[in-house]
């Protein structure tokens, strides 16, 4: 049973604009969230993290707010540039120490 | 530094062949993983390693082996290939409390 959702295969934005990726989980033991960035052919990318500790984690354009109640987090990318394009996968875990559950992924376009 | 390196990068079996696929790590990571990704799925744990001549199953392990002879090296065997094996198979490592950080991956089609 998928433990970690990412309800929107996909979403297209436009270049400038703010680009919103959100992830559903289950369990409620996952206590670090992580997203990655995948290019085609390529390996994923560490992006950016949280623990439960904070709801929210900043990193220049990218931006992750986790709400532990609603057990939602949102990965926000302001302003999206073109070659922000690619899949962006949500991972969680039961501690940092212990193995990643990762969602199916949102493939993101940032057109021109 | 060349991180997480996978061998090989494509590889055609015939269903019932076997075959090992290799992960190196040369950043000293105690922790690796190997992952499979299918279409419109996210990756799959399928074994990992806490530290050297440790091994343990993830998520779907059937069909796979590994092994953790030295530190720096994962490897994964499929000891008898099966198309349901067709996949994207990634290596991770990772330092304590840091990121897993992955390999680019093996593409492996069993005909």
């Amino acid at each position: 049973d998928q433990q970690v959702k990412q309800n929107s295969p996909s979403l297209s934005v436009q270049e400038g604009r703010i680009s919103i990726l959100n992830c559903d989980y289950t369990n409620s033991m996952f206590d670090y969230f992580l997203w990655y960035k995948k290019y085609p052919a390529e390996g994923p990318t560490f992006l950016i993290s949280i623990s439960s500790i904070k709801d929210k984690n900043e990193d220049g354009r990218f931006t992750v707010f986790l709400n532990k109640s609603a057990k939602h987090l949102s990965l926000h990318i302001v302003p999206s540039q073109p070659g922000d394009s690619a899949v962006y996968f949500c991972a969680a875990s039961a501690g940092s120490g212990y193995a990643l559950n990762f969602g199916k992924g949102t493939s993101l376009l940032v057109t021109p | 530094n060349a991180g997480v390196t996978q061998t090989p990068k494509f590889r055609v079996l015939k269903t019932g062949q076997s075959m090992t696929l290799l992960c190196a790590q040369d950043m000293n990571h105690e922790y690796m993983y190997w992952y499979r990704q299918d279409p419109g799925m996210g990756l799959r744990l399928i074994h990992y390693s806490v530290g050297e001549g440790t091994t343990a199953k993830g998520e779907v392990p059937d069909g796979y082996n590994v092994s953790r002879l030295k530190k720096q090296n994962f490897l994964l065997g499929l000891e008898s290939a099966a198309p349901s094996q067709t996949s994207v198979y990634f290596c991770a490592s990772r330092d304590n409390n840091q990121p897993q950080h992955f390999g680019d991956g093996t593409r492996l089609s069993i005909l």
